[in-house]
């Protein structure tokens, strides 16, 4: 499978603890997206990088939450200090400049 | 600020029926719609966007600007057609960071 690639694609944590997901974006695809996706709603948006650079950040990303993209080519979303509402599917896209944007099968994860 | 409805959680019909997604949204400038599909165990991926004009699978949609809708429609649902809808908007085109709808789950009953 060539296409975007997440892992794990589930984490279960004990609340307060550390988690962190890599996204293997499709190659060459210079744009990388994150979204949340709580059950019972559609996807939203984190935060996209364009190459390594981190262009937007959305409101929903609090302190706790921090991603890199170093190199521009695989991207990790670290979430400190758990919390249960952080419980979600952490989705990856990616695309080529403004070309269609393609998605991984995502991360779950549960907080406990 | 922008945002996306869809009405329906869940719509149901049988197979050879026409179908309609409903879609609105909010955004005073000029979007960019799309619809996205989620089939069983699959990844998300783009089903149609507006600027294309096109059809999928049978699928047609129009940006109703007066309206401010962008409804999914198909004449005859087929089985495979059942799965998750999501309708999105893109504020700016230099961003393509998608707006979602909540979803709704189709289902084509034989």
């Amino acid at each position: 499978d060539t296409g975007v690639s997440q892992n794990p694609r589930h984490k279960i944590t004990k609340r307060g603890q550390n988690v962190t997901f890599r996204c293997d974006p499709i190659s060459e695809h210079n744009r990388l997206y994150w979204y949340r996706q709580t059950l019972g709603q559609g996807p939203e948006f984190l935060t996209y990088f364009q190459n390594e650079a981190q262009l937007e950040k959305s409101r929903l990303l609090s302190d706790r939450f921090s991603a890199e993209r170093p190199k521009g080519s695989f991207s990790t979303l670290e979430i400190q200090r758990t919390e249960q509402g952080d419980s979600a599917m952490y989705l990856c896209a990616s695309s080529r400049g403004l070309r269609e944007a393609f998605f991984g099968q995502g991360t779950r994860l549960t907080v406990v | 600020a922008q945002r996306v409805t869809q009405p329906e959680k869940l719509l149901s019909v049988f197979k050879g029926a026409p179908v309609e997604l409903k879609c609105n949204y909010s955004y005073s400038g000029s979007p960019e719609l799309f619809w996205y599909v989620q089939y069983s165990r699959q990844r998300l991926q783009l089903l149609l966007r507006h600027i294309s004009r096109e059809s999928i699978k049978g699928f047609t949609a129009d940006l109703n600007n007066g309206e401010t809708s962008f409804h999914l429609k198909k004449p005859f649902a087929q089985e495979e057609d059942s799965a998750m809808y999501y309708c999105a908007l893109n504020m700016d085109t230099g961003r393509r960071a998608l707006t979602f709808g909540s979803g709704t789950r189709l289902q084509v009953q034989p």
